[in-house]
């Protein structure tokens, strides 16, 4: 079946823009992730969604960052006054706990780059 | 910090060799410990998982041994392939716990 998929692939934006960045979760998915990637790094937990609400978003670096997943499948994660710093690739994850097991299903990946 | 420290950065191997990477932890409440590969440009995709019942896991030609006591664990791959170039990383989650914890990633290339 069709696996996780986000989009855009690459977004270019300029220092101070808002982005948008969205993660289409494997069908049938509640647990939805959101991590970055920084070159030559492990990804870093930002969020996680259990459904419709965030039940756990202690890995959001600051208040410029935040995730919505209002009908529980997509989600979109925004990114207010960007900075260069924010610069990574930001990855989405997908897993069904109904498995009894902890496997994240991972996409390939949202490319951000702030100039 | 860095809650799973992995090693090494990179990596160099023979094709038909065996290739090690190697993790640690000090968390001991972490109960779950996955693998992945990642290629350039792609997410990253599971290989092979443990759970600290089981001191190895194998399956194909990767296998982890786990070290509960020293809290280490490890991915051998045997019989190396150019195919296997890829990066390598180790993570780590708790039972209660919804995030993985994912080491700095093995660089692997294995010459033909």
């Amino acid at each position: 079946g069709a696996g996780v998929s986000q989009t855009p692939s690459n977004k270019v934006t300029e220092k101070g823009k808002y982005v948008e960045l969205r993660c289409d979760p494997i069908s049938g998915h509640t647990a939805l992730y959101w991590y970055r990637q920084s070159l030559g790094q492990g990804p870093e937990f930002l969020i996680y969604f259990q459904g419709t609400g965030a039940a756990d978003d202690s890995g959001l670096p600051n208040d410029r960052f935040f995730a919505v997943r209002p009908e529980g499948s997509v989600s979109t994660l925004k990114i207010q006054r960007t900075e260069r710093g924010d610069s990574a690739v930001y990855l989405c994850a997908s897993a069904d706990p109904g498995q009894g097991i902890n496997t994240q299903y991972f996409g390939p990946g949202t490319r951000l780059t702030v100039l | 910090q860095q809650q799973v420290k992995q090693s090494p950065q990179s990596l160099i191997v023979q094709k038909g060799g065996i290739s090690i990477i190697n993790c640690a932890y000090e968390n001991t409440a972490f109960d779950y410990f996955p693998w992945y590969q990642q290629f350039p440009g792609k997410g990253p995709a599971l290989l092979i998982a443990i759970r600290p019942d089981v001191s190895e896991k194998k399956e194909g030609r990767f296998t982890i041994s786990f070290n509960k006591s020293a809290k280490q664990f490890s991915l051998h791959i045997m019989d190396s392939q150019p195919g296997d170039s890829a990066t390598y990383f180790c993570a780590a989650s708790r039972k209660s716990g919804n995030q993985f914890y994912f080491g700095t990633g093995t660089s692997l290339t294995v010459i033909p």
